[in-house]
């Protein structure tokens, strides 16, 4: 079956503008998370959905914020872009949740805020 | 808190000789769940294994194996035979359960296997 998928692939905005990403989880998954990868801080959680409500939130500004559809697929926007803003944002699916569940993750979205 | 440690950064070895990966794990949690990713160039996280934190049976998929030590909080990965093929980076995840549970990651181990 398909695997996570993430759109845009690439991306190149400019300090101060906003930027929305998507992620369609696998098929049946109910759980999308979303992550921000960069060189200094390495891999961190961002949030979570499921059915459609968010369960949990990492330390993150307001200017980072997501939902999620009825389908499951994941939406996430970040406002007001920084320099710092630029990063690997990596999503993930699951079938409930972090507890017991495999964790798969899509190919991400390069974004480059210029 | 969960914290992961993944102490190397680095690794570089010639392709066939095996190769460790150590994983150090933090969590106040009994029942927990601990994972490694592959990442190649592209940037996807490729699912490798999820281990439960009530099995500690070792396991070994084709050249791939896992030491599961919950007395020293470790989760070792080991690649046998290496090839060119395995260089990208490894992380090691852990997970809690409950209502505000998440994925914690180290900070990823880079490996390059040469010819």
């Amino acid at each position: 079956k398909a695997g996570v998928t993430q759109t845009p692939r690439y991306l190149i905005k400019t300090r101060g503008q906003q930027v929305t990403l998507s992620c369609s989880p696998i098929s049946g998954h109910r759980s999308v998370s979303w992550y921000q990868q960069t060189p200094g801080q390495g891999l961190q959680f961002l949030f979570e959905y499921f059915s459609e409500t968010q369960r949990n939130k990492g330390n993150f500004p307001g200017r980072f914020s997501g939902r999620q559809f009825s389908n499951s697929r994941s939406e996430m926007n970040v406002s007001t872009l920084e320099l710092g803003d630029s990063a690997l944002y990596l999503c993930a699916s699951s079938s409930a949740g972090f507890s017991g569940n495999t964790i798969y993750f899509g190919e991400g979205s390069w974004l480059t805020v210029v | 808190a969960q914290k992961v440690t993944q102490a190397q950064t680095e690794i570089s070895v010639v392709e066939k000789e095996d190769v460790t990966l150590d994983c150090v794990y933090e969590t106040r949690d009994t029942t927990y769940y601990l994972f490694w990713y592959k990442q190649p160039p592209s940037g996807e996280l490729v699912f490798l294994i999820r281990r439960n934190s009530f099995d500690e049976q070792n396991e070994i998929s084709g050249r791939y194996s896992w030491n599961f030590q919950k007395s020293t909080s470790s989760f070792n990965f080991t690649i046998t035979a290496s090839q060119v093929v395995d260089s990208a980076v490894y992380f090691c995840a852990l997970t809690n359960t409950g209502a505000n549970s998440k994925l914690t990651f180290g900070k990823g181990i880079t490996l390059s296997v040469r010819p």
